[in-house]
């Protein structure tokens, strides 16, 4: 069974600093891109970042550019997010997601809550 | 790349049709056949229902259905159920010279 399972998220003050982790189990983690889709409370979904298979390739929505990173380690099955400079704009449900064929988000984690908040 | 343009909400009775629609440009829904779909309920997260347009994943009803024409997506809901009532996002690829994916603000589906 396909599993994501974010964590590391919580509350930040303004300017400060978070990294997300998404485990995954279940599948060849090494095979897939992967993604982080972040929903602000009550509002609709934002796509983030996306990194390929290796590691070799990221990008991100112009939001996030220049302060998340996105990066992934194939030896333990983990995602990542490492969030600096954070903005109350940033409060949000941040998900990982896996890319079945083109874009197509086919497994979620159940999201983890970021909240940046003085 | 803004977002893709989804009504607010849209509402029938249960056994009726609705049909969603997704607004977007000819840089993203008009020039690639890459429109998803995601069902989410309330404090859960998106379930895909429909991918490359029109392709349900393995065990999504064939009450769901997926198009698109220009550059607008639609999804269909026929034989409407109480379950169906939840929020539902388009999604595209938006990429030309960079890789990049836009969400549509999402529509909220009420079962009468």
């Amino acid at each position: 069974e396909v599993q994501l399972v974010e964590s590391g998220g919580g509350l930040v003050q303004p300017g400060g600093s978070l990294r997300l982790s998404c485990a995954a189990s279940g599948f060849t983690f090494s095979s897939y891109w992967m993604h982080w889709v972040r929903q602000a409370p009550g509002k609709g979904l934002v796509w983030v970042s996306r990194i390929n298979s290796d590691g070799s390739s990221t990008s991100y929505a112009d939001s996030v550019k220049g302060r998340f990173t996105i990066s992934r380690d194939n030896a333990k099955n983990t995602l990542y997010l490492q969030m600096n400079s954070l903005r109350a704009e940033d409060t949000a449900v941040y998900y990982c997601a896996r890319e079945y064929g083109e874009t197509n988000f086919d497994y979620w984690g159940q999201g983890t809550l970021v909240t940046v908040s003085s | 790349q803004s977002a893709l343009t989804q009504p607010a909400s849209v509402s029938g009775s249960p056994g009726q049709s609705i049909t969603i629609s997704c607004t977007g440009t000819s840089s993203d829904v008009g020039s690639y056949n890459l429109v998803s779909w995601y069902q989410q309920h309330p404090g859960k997260a998106p379930k895909l229902m429909i991918y490359e347009g029109s392709k349900r994943p393995s065990g999504v009803s064939n009450r769901f259905s997926g198009s698109k024409s220009g550059n607008t997506a639609s999804l269909t809901i026929s034989g409407l159920q109480a379950e169906d009532e939840a929020d539902y996002y388009c999604c595209s690829y938006a990429g030309s010279s960079t890789f990049y994916v836009v969400f549509g603000g999402g529509t909220k589906l009420t079962v009468l």
